[in-house]
């Protein structure tokens, strides 16, 4: 049973426009959300996160935006460039098992000249 | 820097080998980890290690065991391998258990 779910497998973008990037959970214990960026052939690489007692956490052109009573979550790139298409995880955790990350599925971003 | 380095990157097993999956971390992490990816899933953690000596099941530890003698080595075994097991494994390392982890590069692995 999935409690973190990406339910966009693709988003396509053009290059300087925003990419908005999608994540639901179903664990109301979870208190610590976090995005990871992966490359074909390379690991996950961590990108931005954001603790619930927060409700948006911004790193450059990455913003991570949390709105916990409808326990959504997403993440804004803008401008979007084209060493942004990547797959996106979403992943949470919660404060009574910290390194247990539940991810989502993914979503797969490419960016367009 | 190297980082997370895993061994192999490719490995074809038959139904019923044994083998072991190799993961080194040079930034002297306390804790590491196993995950599988499967198609159309996010990663699951098979096992994880909060320190050397000390290793804890996952979400799916079934068909798995797991070494954990030196800080900077986590190996993944497989005992007896299945076709169920054919997937990407990756190994990530952190500080400890509530700091972003790093990720090595994946084993791909499969099993006829």
């Amino acid at each position: 049973d999935q409690q973190v779910k990406q339910n966009s497998p693709s988003l396509s973008v053009q290059e300087g426009r925003i990419s908005i990037l999608n994540c639901d959970y179903t664990n109301s214990m979870f208190d610590y959300f976090l995005w990871y960026k992966k490359y074909p052939a390379e690991g996950p690489t961590f990108l931005i996160s954001i603790s619930s007692i927060k409700d948006k956490n911004e790193d450059g052109r990455f913003t991570v935006f949390l709105n916990k009573s409808a326990k959504h979550l997403s993440l804004h790139i803008v401008p979007s460039q084209p060493g942004d298409s990547a797959v996106y995880f979403c992943a949470a955790r919660g404060r009574s098992n910290d390194y247990k990350l539940s991810f989502g599925a993914g979503t797969t971003v490419t960016v367009r000249a | 820097n190297a980082g997370v380095t895993q061994t192999p990157k490719f490995q074809v097993l038959k139904t019923g080998q044994s083998m072991t999956l190799q993961c080194a971390q040079d930034m002297n992490h306390n804790s590491m980890y196993w995950y599988r990816q499967d198609p159309g899933m996010g990663l699951r953690l098979i096992y994880y290690s909060a320190s050397e000596g000390t290793t804890d099941k996952g979400e799916v530890p079934n068909g798995y065991n797991v070494s954990r003698l030196k800080k900077q080595n986590f190996l993944l075994g497989l005992e007896s391998a299945a076709p169920s097991q054919t997937s990407v494994y990756f190994c990530a390392s952190s500080i400890n258990s509530n700091q972003p982890q790093h990720f090595g590069d994946g084993t791909r692995l499969s099993i006829l």
